[in-house]
Order: C-alpha cells, then structure tokens, then sequence
C-alpha cells in the first residue's frame, strides 16, 4: 500500500522568496516519487522525479526535490519565487510492486500563492 | 501536434444520461489511463490499459466502462450519471509497461463533467 499526505493545502509567498513544499509519503516498496504542476484549467504537468538514481533532483523551472528515507519525504523547493510558479502542486507516488505496481497515488495538492 | 487530447473539454448533462469522453494519444506509448479529480482536488486512478488491455480497474462503479480501440485510444463511457459523477476527468499515457512505476505519465487537459 502507498499514500502520501502534503502539508498544507495552501503556501502563501512574495515573489523571490523561498518557495517550501512538503511532501511525506508512505510505500511498502521502494518508492518512486513524482511532483506535478497543475496550471488553472490545464492538466498535469512533470516538474521532476526520484527513481533511485540520486536523493538530489532536479527539475524544470528551477524546482529542485530531496529524497530522504529517513524522514519518508520528498519535498519540493525553489530558492526564489517567480509570479509565474503561481498553481497547483501535487506530490505522487509509484511502487515496483504488489498492488503499487504502475499505480500513481497523488496527494491532496498545494495551491502556491505568489504575491508581489 | 498535442501529445494527449481529450474531447469533449466540457461536458454539461442531466442525470440519467449516458456519456462518453474520448482519449488520444500520439505519443507511441503503450499505457494509457483514466484519472477522476474530485471537487476537492483529489486525483484518483480509475483504470490503466496496456495495448488494449486492461491492467488496472480501482474499485468504480460498473457504470464505468473504458474502451479501448487501438493502443493510441482510450474512451471512457459511462452509463446512468448521477451527481456525484460530476469531477474533472483526466486522461495520461506512459510509455513502458515493464518500467511502468517509473515512467512519467503525461496527462490531458481534462473534461469538465457536470451532471445536474
């Protein structure tokens, strides 16, 4: 079985700050950990994904994510905000087994807010 | 040249009524999947197919049924809507089955389903 809980359903930003968002997961099997961007009235969009390669990860518009086992969490950052990173946010995870097998399981979302 | 598309992109009907939202892909992948996202945001798997056949079915209502005519389609079909079918409905492909749990899924826009 997998989940994964995101703290905070809204994060509230000025443009250039830090931009936080916390992903916790929960997986029987190794976890493969996804972020999705949701643009208003759009679909989902891959920002970046952990497949075991390296903890660190890197995606597209400067959104960077670590992976740390210890802490079972994935979370999402970027070192200054842009108005533009303004939507939705969702964490996923995928499991190599079991009942996960090719299965996304998505959190609940972050609405990110960018404010002058 | 729209990697997935989806029509209708809006769909407004009374209960009872049957419906169906079609699915394309011109990607060359193999899987494709059914996503509902509720009024809260919560993203669900409702089914995957790999080349026509159907290899995820969470638990939906039989109401329910996907039909998938070629490896680049899958239509979603439902019969007898009630109001709490009323959700976005997403649909995503990937490319490898075998390597499924961590293939990025690359989604449609979306169909607005509203069912008064």
């Amino acid at each position: 079985a997998q989940s994964v809980t995101q703290l905070g359903s809204h994060v509230s930003v000025s443009e250039g700050a830090l931009v936080l968002l916390r992903c916790n997961y929960s997986s029987s099997v190794p976890p493969y950990l996804f972020w999705y961007v949701q643009y208003p009235n759009q679909g989902l969009q891959l920002l970046l994904k952990y497949t075991s390669a390296a903890t660190l990860v890197k995606g597209i518009n400067g959104f960077e994510a670590e992976f740390k086992k210890s802490e079972t969490s994935f979370h999402l950052t970027k070192p200054s905000a842009h108005m533009s990173d303004a939507a939705e946010y969702f964490c996923a995870v995928s499991g190599a087994g079991g009942t996960s097998y090719g299965k996304l399981t998505f959190g609940q979302g972050t609405i990110l807010t960018v404010h002058p | 040249d729209t990697a997935v598309s989806q029509t209708p992109k809006y769909l407004v009907t009374q209960m009872g009524n049957d419906k169906s939202i079609k699915c394309e892909q011109n990607l060359g992948h193999d899987t494709m999947y059914w996503y509902k996202q509720d009024s809260k945001k919560f993203l669900k798997i409702m089914f995957s197919y790999n080349n026509k056949e159907l290899i995820i079915n969470e638990t939906v209502p039989n109401r329910f049924s996907p039909k998938s005519p070629d490896k680049a389609h899958l239509n979603l079909h439902i019969n007898s809507l009630e109001l709490g079918d009323s959700a976005v409905y997403f649909c995503a492909s990937s490319q490898d089955r075998v390597l499924d749990y961590q293939e990025t899924q690359y989604f449609g826009p979306g169909t607005r389903l509203l069912v008064l």
